[in-house]
C-alpha cells in the first residue's frame, strides 16, 4: 500500500531534550516536506528535500534540522525542544517537484514539550 | 504575498442538507488549488485539485469545487451531506517559485459538524 508513515503519533517530552520524528514514503517520491499545524494557523511549511541530500528552509524553520539521506526517509530533528514547539507535525511527499503534484500526507505526529 | 482565507472557522449542518465551503486565495500567478479533508486523528487526504481547464471540479466522496477567478475563489460543495463528512476541511494553494519549491499554502481550515 503507498504511503508515508510517521513515528511516533505521540510524544510527549522534556524541554532541552533532543528528539526525531522519523517520515517515511514507499513510492519513491522524490519531494518530501514537513509542516506543522497549529489552531487559527493551518499548516505552515518548516523544511522541504527536493531530493536525496538537498534540503531547504520553509517558512518556520527555527529550531528544526531535517537530513535526506535516503530517498525515502525525511525524519525531522529538535535539537532542544521548546514548549512553543507543541503542535501537530506532518510529513508529505509528492513523486515530482512543482505545484500541480499532489502531496501526500502522514498520519501526523502529535507533539507536546513540557 | 500569498495566502488563503477561510471566513468559516465553524460550520454546523444538517445531514442530507446541502453545504457550501468557502475559500479565497491570493496569488499573483495562475494557481493551483486543492481542497483537503482531516478527520479527526487522520492525516490530509486530498479531495480535488484545480490546475486549469473546466473550472468546476470533480472530486471524491461527492465533492465538488468551482473556480472562480474573477472572485479569487475556490468554494467547496456538496449537495447533500453525511454524518461521515464530519471533519476539518483546508483550502490550499500551490505555490510554484520558479520550480524551487511546491509549498502549499494553507488557510485555516473549516471544521464542519453534522447534526442529526
Amino acid at each position: 500500500e503507498a504511503q508515508v508513515t510517521q513515528n511516533p503519533r505521540y510524544l510527549i517530552t522534556v524541554t532541552g531534550k533532543k528528539l526525531t520524528v522519523t517520515c517515511s514514503q514507499n513510492m519513491n517520491h522524490e519531494y518530501m516536506s514537513w509542516y506543522r499545524q497549529d489552531p487559527g494557523l493551518g499548516l505552515r511549511q518548516i523544511y522541504y528535500s527536493m531530493n536525496v541530500e538537498v534540503t531547504d528552509k520553509g517558512d518556520v524553520p527555527e529550531g528544526y534540522k531535517v537530513s535526506r539521506k535516503e530517498k525515502r526517509n525525511f525524519p525531522l530533528i529538535l535539537e532542544s525542544p521548546s514548549p512553543n514547539q507543541t503542535s501537530l507535525y506532518f510529513c508529505a511527499s509528492s513523486f515530482v517537484l512543482g505545484s500541480t503534484d499532489t502531496q501526500y500526507f502522514g498520519p501526523g505526529t502529535r507533539l507536546t514539550v513540557l | 504575498a500569498q495566502s488563503v482565507t477561510q471566513p468559516d472557522i465553524h460550520i454546523t449542518v444538517s445531514e442530507g442538507a446541502s453545504l457550501e465551503l468557502r475559500c479565497n486565495y491570493s496569488y499573483g500567478a495562475t494557481p493551483y488549488l486543492f481542497w483537503y479533508v482531516q478527520s479527526p486523528g487522520q492525516g490530509l487526504q486530498l479531495l480535488l485539485k484545480y490546475f486549469s481547464g473546466d473550472t468546476l471540479v470533480q472530486g471524491i466522496k461527492g465533492f465538488e469545487a468551482e473556480f472562480k477567478r474573477s472572485q479569487s475563489s475556490f468554494n467547496l460543495r456538496k449537495p447533500s451531506v453525511h454524518w461521515s463528512d464530519a471533519a476539518e476541511y483546508f483550502c490550499a494553494v500551490g505555490a510554484n517559485y520558479g520550480g524551487a519549491t511546491n509549498k502549499l499554502i494553507f488557510g485555516t481550515g473549516t471544521l464542519l459538524a453534522v447534526q442529526p
